[in-house]
């Protein structure tokens, strides 16, 4: 079954520096994998989908993700952080067990500092 | 209208009582989707409905019975729970069960079982 692996469970940042939030893929065919962001006390919103479209996706709020197969990679990234984007980030796949379905990865808190 | 809408907000429960968590989506979609999320832990799946039919149930106990009266509502009733059932219960829907669907999630019920 494939899957996605977080690397960190928290990262923290300055403001206005580089987020970078690691995913990685287990897969032995092209994946759609998603980047979804869940804020306090409150469900998930996609960030961005990757669908083999073009390598590198980008998303809402100034985030982009790339997909690099030599790595089984599809980390996000944003050029600049903002205490807004303080949240849990969720790498997901989507995989085709009996029916397709979303599996999430373990998460990633991101901090932010002012 | 691009919203998930999930009733109650909040909702505190014995374990012998009986209640049902509501979701109710106006965008068309004909997949909806029941997901457990723990603190600090990912959404976890626990049913899917595809065109108002149960298409995958991930070994969910029977003390929780899912139901799909319309192609916009989707129930979860609930008989029974333990205290370790208590959770943030989330609905989500997508416009098909394809494997390039994004989930529109809504707030949750954050359920305590006493």
């Amino acid at each position: 079954a494939q899957s996605v692996t977080q690397l960190g469970s928290h990262v923290s940042v300055s403001e206005g520096a580089l987020v970078l939030l690691r995913c990685n893929y287990s897969s032995s065919v092209p994946p759609y994998l998603f980047w979804y962001v869940q804020y306090p006390n409150q469900g998930l919103q996609l960030l961005l989908k990757y669908t083999s479209a073009a390598t590198l996706v980008k998303g809402i709020n100034g985030f982009e993700a790339e997909f690099k197969k030599s790595e089984t990679s599809f980390h996000l990234t944003k050029p600049s952080a903002h205490m807004s984007d303080a949240a849990e980030y969720f790498c997901a796949v989507r995989t085709n067990t009996g029916g397709f379905k979303t599996i999430f990865g373990a998460g990633t808190r991101l901090f932010v500092k002012a | 209208d691009t919203e998930v809408t999930q009733t109650p907000k909040h909702l505190v429960m014995g374990m012998t009582n009986k209640k049902s968590l509501k979701c109710e989506q106006h965008m068309g979609h004909r997949a909806m989707y029941w997901y457990k999320q723990k603190a600090k832990k990912p959404p976890e799946l626990m049913f899917v409905y595809s065109y108002e039919k149960l298409s995958i149930n991930e070994s969910v106990p029977s003390r929780f019975s899912p139901e799909c009266p319309n192609s916009s509502l989707l129930n979860l009733h609930l008989h029974a729970l333990q205290p370790e059932d208590s959770a943030l219960y989330l609905c989500a829907s997508s416009q098909a069960t394809g494997p390039a669907e994004k989930l529109f999630f809504g707030s949750g019920t954050q359920l305590s079982v006493l």
